[in-house]
């Protein structure tokens, strides 16, 4: 059973950069599609983007100016990186993964706040 | 961007109830399109894929059709555990895109 964990910091100050990694267990990274999702409080789900293991991207157009994203095979993790962020990127953030275009597979999610 | 159109935004029906939950897409997508559950203070369950199939372990009672731009979702006989907002999610093109959600409440 495949499973997947967020880590972070929980509280990121405006402009500075919000660093999450996805750590997965019960299977290899080293295949498929892995995706960053997002959701603040009481509203809809955004997609973020994806990375392939080979280290291929796509990432959503209204975030790619401040996106960044990578995988480490040997620690079977990814990674976001999101730069200048603001009040509106607080959410919680998801991780999953994406097998043939579906998200089968998604860890808890980790809530980030942006404050000073 | 593929904009995902959800209704209704909000329901309330009784326990054995029919719900259906319909999401049309801003063009064609053909079965490329995903069903979350959602429960609070949890991370989204995949309940339909490719429009019509159900994932392993999800109770048959949960359904989805449809193809092209309109889409149904449908819980034939709405449970209490059922409480929850439901998603659709197209990946026929990227950026991958939600419907807005529809949250279903028990009346």
């Amino acid at each position: 059973q495949v499973q997947l964990q967020e880590s972070g910091p929980g509280l990121v100050k405006p402009s500075e950069t919000l660093s999450l990694t996805c750590t997965v267990s019960g299977g290899s990274i080293s295949s498929d599609y892995w995706s960053w999702i997002r959701q603040p409080a009481g509203k809809g789900l955004e997609w973020i983007g994806r990375i392939y293991t080979s280290g291929s991207t796509n990432y959503n157009p209204s975030l790619k100016s401040r996106v960044t994203m990578s995988v480490d095979t040997s620690k079977n993790q990814f990674s976001l990186k999101l730069s200048s962020v603001t009040a509106a990127d607080t959410a919680m953030y998801y991780c999953a993964r994406m097998l043939r275009g579906v998200h089968d597979y998604w860890g808890q999610g980790t809530l980030v706040t942006v404050s000073s | 961007d593929i904009q995902m159109t959800q209704s209704p935004s909000s329901l309330s029906a009784s326990v054995g109830d029919r719900v259906t939950i319909t999401c049309q897409a801003s063009q064609d997508i053909s079965n490329y399109l995903n069903w979350f559950q959602q429960k609070p203070g949890k991370a989204p369950k995949l309940l339909i894929y490719d429009a019509s199939n159900l994932e392993t372990g999800v109770p048959s009672r949960f359904s989805g059709s449809g193809s092209g731009t309109d889409f149904t979702f449908t819980i034939s006989s709405l449970q209490p555990e059922d409480i929850a907002t439901y998603y659709c999610q197209q990946y026929d093109n990227l950026p991958l895109t939600f419907g807005g959600g529809t949250k279903v409440e028990i009346k």
